[in-house]
């Protein structure tokens, strides 16, 4: 079946430091994806989401891009804050299918050192 | 802002018992889920349900049976809890129709059972 994973599953950088959480799938027709982020003890929350439509989109310190081509995509994280140590996900639902189905990577653990 | 309450953040349970965990949300969302989510494994979807009263399996679904009476409660039941049912549980809701797929995730609830 139709996966997404991530290229590294832990990540440590300095305080003040650009962050780089990196995710391929599988489906060349998948057509939306979403990045959680989930701190120790807590729920997943939405971060921010891209449509196959875009190559990149930017929230605040973070941006998303997506390269249709090698089937990627990756968040970055501006001045990385201790604040934004978590686990980084992936998810996106079937293509064409039921939007309610999501399929989670494994996660990023993202560790900022001060 | 969604809100996703979880009726316990921790729980201890013996072999056998059964177990209830609620979960309800504010935004008058039709979708909702639940999930498990273990280390090395992810999220795994255990029941959702798209409207009052109804459900469908999902990945999961064993040892695990799901109530929706009303649309912003959604329970999940464990009839009789195994060691095996040890893991974090998470609720999701999701807004049906136009507009993202993100779902909306409670805390979650750390179940132990011994």
């Amino acid at each position: 079946g139709e996966s997404v994973g991530l290229h590294l599953p832990t990540l440590s950088v300095q305080e003040g430091d650009n962050s780089i959480i990196n995710c391929a799938y599988s489906n060349s027709a998948s057509d939306y994806f979403i990045w959680y982020k989930q701190e120790s003890g807590k729920g997943p929350q939405f971060i921010i989401d891209i449509r196959s439509n875009m190559d990149k989109r930017q929230g605040q310190r973070v941006t998303v891009l997506l390269n249709k081509t090698v089937k990627h995509l990756s968040l970055q994280i501006a001045a990385t804050q201790p604040g934004d140590s978590a686990v980084y996900f992936c998810a996106e639902p079937p293509p064409g299918g039921s939007n309610y189905k999501l399929t989670f990577g494994k996660g990023t653990l993202l560790t900022v050192n001060p | 802002d969604v809100k996703v309450t979880q009726s316990s953040r921790y729980l201890v349970k013996r072999t056998g018992e059964k177990v209830f965990l609620e979960c309800v949300q504010d935004m008058d969302h039709e979708n909702m889920f639940w999930y498990r989510q273990d280390p090395g494994l992810g999220l795994r979807l255990i029941y959702f349900s798209y409207d009052v009263k109804m459900k469908e399996k999902g990945d999961i679904p064993e040892g695990y049976s799901v109530s929706r009476e009303k649309k912003e409660r959604f329970s999940l039941i464990l009839e009789s809890a195994s060691t095996n049912q040890t893991s974090m549980y998470l609720c999701a809701s999701q807004g049906a129709g136009t507009g993202g797929d993100e779902q909306y995730f409670g805390p979650g609830t750390r179940l132990t059972v011994t």
